[in-house]
């Protein structure tokens, strides 16, 4: 069965201290990695997009990065705009029809 | 561009009262979903549709049920509420190549079942 895992469950850190988040995946064949940010009361949204083994992917102070086994999201000297709750997500398979589940998510805070 | 419109933004239902869940898309998006979202779960996929004409069950189907006659709206319906299905509910659309360009996603329905 398809799983994704995300760690920890909630982060706290001082404005400028750096860290990565964590997802790990068991999928039948990955088609492809997703990274959402969601803030309180409202939709998801989408951050990034990996395929392979190997890729990055950058975003201001964000960076994602994929294994064969996980997914990291650093965070680079973070702002306290950058608390949030991110959320990992796989879609499975060999086909653009396959579903895509997500992980439980990351309480991200912090603090000025 | 409205981008994904969900209504209502909050429900409350009685036990054994049904509904639909409205979800709409003017981006002419082919690929749709429905998840629930529960604290400390994340999002929970209920069903799927790739089409119009064509939709797949996620992985808590139990109680709901959608159809996609167009490509803009993808309903759902809850036939007989129980208190386990107060949740929030997103609805998500993304364009062709399946969600490898990433989900759009609406603002949720807050639904509460007393």
């Amino acid at each position: 069965e398809d799983q994704v895992t995300q760690s920890p469950e909630a982060l706290r850190l001082q404005e400028g201290e750096s860290s990565s988040l964590n997802c790990s995946y068991t999928v039948s064949g990955l088609r492809g990695l997703f990274w959402y940010r969601q803030d309180p009361g409202k939709g998801p949204e989408f951050l990034f997009t990996l395929y392979s083994a190997g890729e990055e992917k950058e975003k201001e102070r964000l960076k994602a990065t994929l294994t064969k086994k996980e997914s990291f999201l650093h965070i680079t000297a973070p702002k306290p705009e950058d608390s949030a709750t991110y959320l990992c997500a796989v879609q499975a398979g060999y086909s653009s029809a396959s579903k895509i589940i997500f992980g439980s998510g990351t309480r991200l805070s912090i603090r000025p | 561009n409205a981008g994904v419109t969900q209504t209502p933004k909050f429900q409350v239902l009685k036990t054994g009262q049904s509904m639909t869940l409205q979800c709409a898309q003017d981006m002419n998006h082919e690929y749709m979903s429905w998840y629930r979202q529960d604290p400390g779960m994340g999002l929970r996929l209920i069903h799927y549709s790739v089409g119009a004409g064509i939709t797949d069950q996620g992985e808590v189907p139990n109680g709901y049920n959608v159809s996609r006659s167009t490509t803009e709206d993808f309903p759902l319906r809850l036939l007989s509420a129980a208190p386990s299905q107060t949740s929030v509910y997103f609805c998500a659309s993304s364009g062709t190549g399946g969600a490898s360009y990433g989900y759009t996603f609406g603002s949720g329905t807050r639904l509460t079942v007393v």
